[in-house]
């Protein structure tokens, strides 16, 4: 079975907090991306990487920074964790080329307080 | 900009009733276009997709044809069941490079015995 696992479920973090969340993929793809989905918002981009080191500003961006050290891991970077930040996070994944479907993880509901 | 537009939730249906979610798009190339289910506690997976114009998708008794004389891709079942109970996202990618998912806002469906 193809996998995108996120690190954590539930976070509970304090303002001010650095918070990582990590995602992890074993699909060999190319494309990774990061998106928060909150109600009547539905799911808006943040960031997104195409290859190793490589990474491109999503429609969401600021607070938020990523890094890519390895193809199959994707990690999202709150450098100072604000309320504004509580949401639902997900992660994805996908193959170049043609019309390859995005996989996605279950998601982290991070409440920072 | 490119982007989806899908009619607001939420949908509360009896079982073995009608259901159509309406999508339409802007997209500035040519998109695929997508629909996506998040069941409850889970991530999005993919339920169907279309690649050109006129092309019908379908899965799991859902189906939505690509109109592009009317930008749409609406979602149809002619009877659902209490199990479709779920959130329905419509999206679009542009077939051309990385180019991400860009999604609509979401419906929430509800199916009641």
């Amino acid at each position: 079975d193809v996998k995108v696992t996120q690190s954590s479920r539930y976070l509970v973090k304090r303002t001010g907090e650095k918070v990582f969340l990590e995602c992890v993929q074993d699909m060999d793809h190319e494309n990774m991306f990061w998106y928060r989905q909150d109600p009547g918002l539905g799911l808006r981009l943040i960031y997104f990487s195409y290859d190793v080191k490589m990474k491109e500003k999503g429609d969401i961006p600021e607070g938020y920074s990523v890094s890519r050290e390895k193809k199959e891991r994707f990690s999202l970077i709150l450098e100072s964790a604000s309320t504004n930040q509580t949401s639902m996070y997900l992660c994805a994944s996908r193959a170049t080329g043609g019309v390859s479907e995005a996989f996605f993880g279950q998601g982290t509901r991070l409440t920072v307080v | 900009g490119d982007s989806v537009t899908q009619m607001e939730g939420p949908v509360t249906l009896s079982e073995e009733a009608c259901l159509t979610i309406n999508c339409t798009y802007t997209a500035t190339g040519y998109p695929s276009l997508f629909w996506y289910v998040q069941y409850p506690g889970e991530g999005l997976q993919l339920l169907l997709k279309a690649t050109k114009a006129d092309d019908k998708g379908s899965n799991k008794g859902f189906e939505a044809t690509y109109r592009k004389e009317t930008t749409s891709f609406h979602l149809e079942k002619g009877s659902v069941q209490v199990s479709d109970s779920a959130v329905y996202f419509c999206a679009l990618r542009i077939n051309s490079g990385n180019t991400p998912l860009v999604f609509g806002k979401g419906t929430r469906l509800s199916v009641i015995a």
